[in-house]
């Protein structure tokens, strides 16, 4: 089975700094997608950023980016110049193609606070 | 774009009632994915509908069933309430089953 593990329940940082989200995962496949999922208050869920694994590139959207390791089967969500409003739960999801794909499967979150 | 809209907000039923949600797709949009998010974990896939049809589903009891209309809106049925079964289900669509999902607001399921 298929599994995303995310270590950090809770993690806080100082706004303007760096923070980075670890996430690991299992499955035996070889073509699946990963995301970063963020969740406020609101409870709406946005995506954050999204990694093809057959990509060896590392995904990059403005202020966060992620360290793909595909062999290790990590996952990190790197925060630059955290703001208040990147407070948040952050989900680190995983989508297989192909046999059973198209549904995402979470880890269990983390919660991150920006402190001012 | 009004983006994924979830009906109602939040519900309250006691224990062997059975509620109905309800999902407006994004437009454009084709595919329903519908998950269970309990309180402090992360959403747990329920199942997915496309065409009309469920094509999968994840390990969840036969109390939960759904629908998906012509205009790809989408409904589920949770029968038999159990107060496990309180949760914010959020409803995710897409165009087709491996591209981006965008998320609903969710509703609140409260069981007592």
């Amino acid at each position: 089975a298929q599994t995303v593990t995310q270590s950090q329940p809770e993690m806080s940082v100082q706004e303007a700094e760096t923070v980075t989200l670890s996430c690991t995962y299992d499955t035996s496949e070889n073509n699946y997608y990963l995301f970063w999922y963020k969740q406020p208050p609101s409870r709406q869920m946005i995506l954050v950023i999204r990694q093809e694994a057959y990509k060896q590139q590392n995904a990059t959207e403005n202020r966060f980016s992620v360290n793909f390791q595909k062999a290790a089967k990590s996952f990190s969500l790197k925060i630059s110049d955290s703001q208040l409003g990147d407070t948040a739960m952050y989900f680190c999801a995983f989508m297989h193609l192909y046999n059973q794909g198209g549904k995402l499967i979470f880890g269990q979150g983390t919660e991150l606070s920006v402190k001012p | 774009d009004a983006g994924v809209t979830q009906s109602p907000t939040h519900l309250i039923k006691t224990r062997g009632q059975q509620v109905t949600l309800r999902c407006s797709p994004k437009s454009g949009h084709d595919t329903v994915s519908w998950y269970q998010q309990a309180l402090g974990q992360g959403p747990q896939f329920i199942f997915q509908y496309y065409e009309e049809e469920e094509r999968q589903r994840g390990n969840f009891p036969d109390r939960f069933s759904g629908h998906q209309f012509p205009n790809y809106s989408s409904e589920l049925n949770v029968n038999a309430l159990l107060l496990g079964d309180s949760a914010l289900y959020l409803c995710a669509s897409s165009w087709g089953d491996y591209n981006e999902q965008f998320f609903g607001p969710g509703t609140r399921l409260t069981v007592l």
